[in-house]
């Protein structure tokens, strides 16, 4: 089984601060894909990342895919309250997808 | 408007009685997968079909049936429940797995 390590767990910052989630693993995957999951919903996908390296933009958001196509992070400028929820990373590969545990952010005005 | 239906979102049941969640997507999507999410644990598949026909297993695929007759129709079935598959359920899908995945409401199910 392929494992996925987010970090951090847990973030409570200031609206206006920027951050950074990470994802890690040993294993290579074809692709990462970034979710994010409101309380009792469904996750709704944010960005897939494919060719290592690659770097995508959401308005304030920036996906990063690790060279190695390993690892990824999420960075969020000037974080808003309506950016607070639950931050999933997906490893995508022989048809499976591998979850991380997720990043619990909130955003205090 | 493009999405994954499940039913029912909640279901309150008992041990043993046998039960089928349903899941349909109106994508057209080759790939379907069920994952049950549980506080500390995250999401982990079930099982998983890339067409018709064709299934898998996932992760955690004991005490769990699927099938795949139709390629918008993926139902999880519980042949004998029991409480510790109290969870809750998400059927999702793709039409290619590196282009994500459309994933459904959640079905909430509890086990007594």
């Amino acid at each position: 089984t392929q494992l996925l390590e987010q970090s951090p767990q847990f973030l409570s910052i200031q609206e206006g601060e920027n951050l950074t989630v990470y994802c890690n693993s040993s294993s290579v995957f074809s692709s990462l894909q970034w979710y994010r999951q409101e309380p009792g919903e469904g996750p709704v996908l944010l960005v897939t990342v494919v060719t290592g390296g690659e770097v995508k933009k959401l308005k304030r958001l920036t996906f990063q895919f690790g060279d190695a196509r390993k690892d990824s992070s999420l960075h969020i400028t000037a974080a808003q309250p309506g950016d607070t929820g639950l931050y999933l990373c997906a490893g995508a590969g022989s048809y499976q997808l591998t979850f991380g545990k997720g990043t619990k952010l909130s955003v205090i005005p | 408007e493009a999405q994954v239906t499940q039913n029912p979102r909640y279901l309150i049941t008992v041990t043993g009685k046998k039960l089928t969640v349903t899941c349909s997507q109106n994508m057209n999507h080759e790939y379907m997968s069920w994952y049950r999410q549980d506080p500390g644990l995250g999401l982990r598949q079930i099982y998983y079909s890339m067409n018709v026909e064709v299934t898998d297993k996932g992760d955690v695929p004991e005490g769990y049936k699927v099938s795949r007759k139709e390629k918008r129709n993926f139902p999880l079935i519980l042949e004998s429940p029991s409480p510790n598959q109290t969870s809750l359920y998400f059927c999702a899908s793709s039409w290619q797995e590196n282009y994500g995945y459309t994933f459904g409401s959640g079905t909430r199910l509890t086990v007594v």
